[in-house]
């Protein structure tokens, strides 16, 4: 079983739509969680990142974290066709990072 | 604005050449990183450097080296390339070794092992 799980989709949605992505992990000793989006042709680039359980909110885009069901969620509101990449989750205890495999979202216009 | 920069976009070698991998970074950054990115199995850690002429293993070494002479610049080679190192490698860097610092990366090279 990998530490951490992400669908790879593709996850296809119309202009517009909310959107969920999650990860699930193993291990209970990740304390930070992040969120890379990776837009075709490029490397990824931090989106956000949170601590322990909880929300955070940026924009259009919220973090949340649920440590007691080892699973984080990433939610783009209003979804836009900029929006289309893949995005990477990855969470660490050290200064290793442990990543999933992505999800490839298509924002459909 | 962090800069990372990898030397080549897309690579075609044979099997059994030996290939370099060069990396780039403008912000004096601690920390950098090798990845390897596959469908289905995210990024992969080959090898990192938290200093000058120090290196770590990551999680998938075999069959790679890496070199870091100086602090803005790391290497990744192949000593003898094989079809199954066909993938894209991705460098990064790191401002410090706190875990929550941000990862940079480069745009990513493209390698085809014939």
């Amino acid at each position: 079983q990998k530490e951490v799980e992400q669908d790879p989709g593709p996850l296809s949605v119309p202009e517009g739509a909310i959107v969920s992505l999650n990860c699930t992990y193993s291990n209970s000793a990740f304390q930070y969680f992040m969120w890379y989006r990776q837009y075709s042709r490029k490397g990824p680039e931090l989106l956000m990142y949170t601590y322990s359980s909880g929300n955070k909110e940026d924009g259009r885009f919220t973090a949340q974290v649920d440590k007691s069901s080892k699973y984080i969620s990433l939610f783009i509101r209003d979804s836009q066709p900029s929006d289309s990449a893949t995005y990477l989750c990855a969470m660490n205890s050290n200064y290793q990072l442990i990543w999933g495999a992505g999800t490839k979202l298509i924002i459909k216009p | 604005d962090v800069k990372v920069t990898q030397s080549s976009r897309y690579l075609v070698k044979r099997t059994g050449e030996k290939v370099f991998l060069e990396c780039v970074q403008d912000m004096d950054h601690e920390n950098m990183f090798w990845y390897r990115q596959d469908p289905g199995l995210g990024l992969r850690l080959i090898y990192f450097s938290y200093d000058v002429k120090m290196k770590e293993k990551g999680d998938i070494p075999e069959g790679y080296s890496v070199s870091r002479e100086k602090k803005e610049r790391f290497s990744l080679i192949l000593e003898s390339a094989s079809t199954n190192q066909t993938s894209m490698y991705l460098c990064a860097s790191s401002l410090e070794s706190r875990y929550q610092e941000t990862q940079y990366f480069g745009p990513g090279t493209r390698l085809l092992v014939l």
